[in-house]
């Protein structure tokens, strides 16, 4: 079966850095999304990777390693704002969007 | 500024009373889709339009429908609800239909069964 596997809740304090990991298990691989969703609200775009690497995007930066099933998001200079699931998505062989659960973070003052 | 538009953003229906939820874009987008979200879970897809052509998931009760008269336009409707039915529902657009495609979410509506 097709598995994406997130942590379920994670705590951070204002102004430090957090890494949310994502490993998957799917048939075959396109890429993969993150999402940030705020409570009650919808999940908006963060960022796509699909060849292994960093890639930083202000604050947020998205890691992958296809050969290891493995993708992390990288928060840094963290905000209250930042309080959000954060949403892990994999792209299988047949082009459908897997999605994870999604990470609940914290953030403390 | 393009957007995808849905309503209402609650919605209160009575057990076993048909409701209808809808989704507006401005995108002019190709594909439209409707999912379901519970607390802390995944969204669910359940099914999605690519132009008018429309794709089931496999796992979608036949109590859910959906229609899409025009581009912009798309319809949850849901026949009898069920306890099981209260959840978030997410409508999406992207521009083609293949997964590498960034999905556009609406706010979605939040559905409460009595």
């Amino acid at each position: 079966g097709q598995n994406i596997d997130q942590p379920t809740e994670m705590t951070a304090t204002e102004g430090a850095i957090v890494q949310i990991n994502c490993t998957y298990q799917t048939s075959g691989f396109n890429g993969l999304f993150w999402y940030q969703q705020h409570a009650g609200e919808a999940p908006t775009f963060l960022s796509y990777n699909v060849l292994d690497g960093l890639e930083e995007k202000g604050r947020f930066s998205s890691f992958l390693s296809r050969s290891k099933g493995y993708s992390y998001l990288l928060l840094k200079e963290l905000q209250m704002k930042d309080s959000a699931s954060y949403l892990c998505a994999v792209v299988d062989s047949n082009y459908q969007l897997i999605w994870g659960a999604g990470t609940k973070l914290i953030i403390k003052p | 500024d393009a957007m995808v538009i849905q309503n209402p953003r609650y919605q209160v229906t009575q057990f076993g009373k048909p409701v209808t939820l809808s989704c507006s874009q401005t995108l002019n987008h190709n594909v439209m889709y409707w999912y379901q979200q519970k607390s802390s879970q995944a969204p669910k897809l359940l099914f999605h339009y690519y132009d008018k052509d429309f794709n089931n998931e496999a796992d979608t009760p036949d109590n859910f429908q959906s229609r899409r008269p025009n581009t912009s336009f798309c319809f949850l409707d849901i026949r009898s609800p069920g306890l099981g039915d209260a959840a978030m529902y997410l409508c999406a657009t992207s521009r083609e239909r293949q997964g590498t495609d960034t999905q556009y979410f609406g706010p979605g509506t939040r559905l409460t069964v009595l």
